[in-house]
């Protein structure tokens, strides 16, 4: 069974300064890894996704995120946060074998001071 | 491109009524349709998988004959809360699942229905 962690419940972080969001991952296969933001009351909009090749995956906003396999990780950055990058991120692995369903993690939300 | 729609985006009723939501995909067609429930400060639950002309499929614990889901077409899936409770109340999203285009293996999600039901 897939199964997803997002460690930090909340972060607060300073406008101007970088951000990095964890993501911790179980599955027995490649997954295809995705991370998404929701703003209060709004649905998911992708941010990124990783199915294959460059580990290293570029989404909208200025985020960027790094699959790493030896440890089952999908890291989210982002060099300098605005403030309206204060939203709730999900993390969530899929797989085709699995129907394509998603497992989300529990979400990380980020507040920015400014 | 991929944008998903869900209609109402609100709605308050009485207990023991029925509400449908609807979601469409505006710009590809989906072969897949999923429900999601979210309860605040929570993540997101999914609840059934829709596939375009067959019987949804429904997760543990989920019940089927209270959360009627159909999928009759490539672009609409409906979910209808039946004989709603105030413990239905809760934030509910879809998401769709493109036929082609480079979308087949990624979720689009809709904005979400908030359900009051009092």
């Amino acid at each position: 069974a897939q199964s997803v962690t997002q460690p930090d419940i909340h972060i607060t972080v300073s406008e101007g300064a970088s951000l990095e969001l964890r993501c911790n991952y179980s599955y027995g296969a490649t997954p295809y890894l995705f991370w998404y933001v929701q703003s209060p009351g709004q649905g998911l909009q992708l941010l990124l996704k990783y199915f294959s090749g460059d580990t290293l995956v570029q989404g909208i906003k200025g985020f960027e995120a790094e699959f790493k396999r030896s440890q089952s990780s999908f890291n989210l950055r982002k060099p300098s946060v605005h403030w309206s990058d204060a939203a709730e991120y999900f993390c969530a692995v899929g797989a085709r074998a699995a129907g394509n369903k998603l497992t989300f993690g529990g979400g990380t939300r980020v507040l920015v001071k400014p | 491109g991929a944008v998903v729609s869900q209609h109402p985006s609100w709605v308050i009723c009485k207990s023991g009524t029925s509400v449908k939501i609807e979601c469409r995909s505006l710009d590809f067609q989906a072969t897949t349709m999923f429900w999601y429930r979210q309860f605040p400060k929570q993540s997101l639950m999914l609840m059934a998988t829709s596939n375009e002309g067959s019987k949804a499929t429904y997760e543990q614990g989920v019940e089927k004959d209270k959360f009627l889901i159909n999928h009759a077409s490539l672009t609409l899936s409906t979910l209808t809360v039946t004989s709603a409770h105030p413990e239905d109340s809760s934030f509910y999203i879809c998401s769709a699942r493109g036929l082609a285009g480079g979308a087949t293996d990624t979720q689009y999600f809709g904005p979400g229905t908030r359900l009051t039901v009092l």
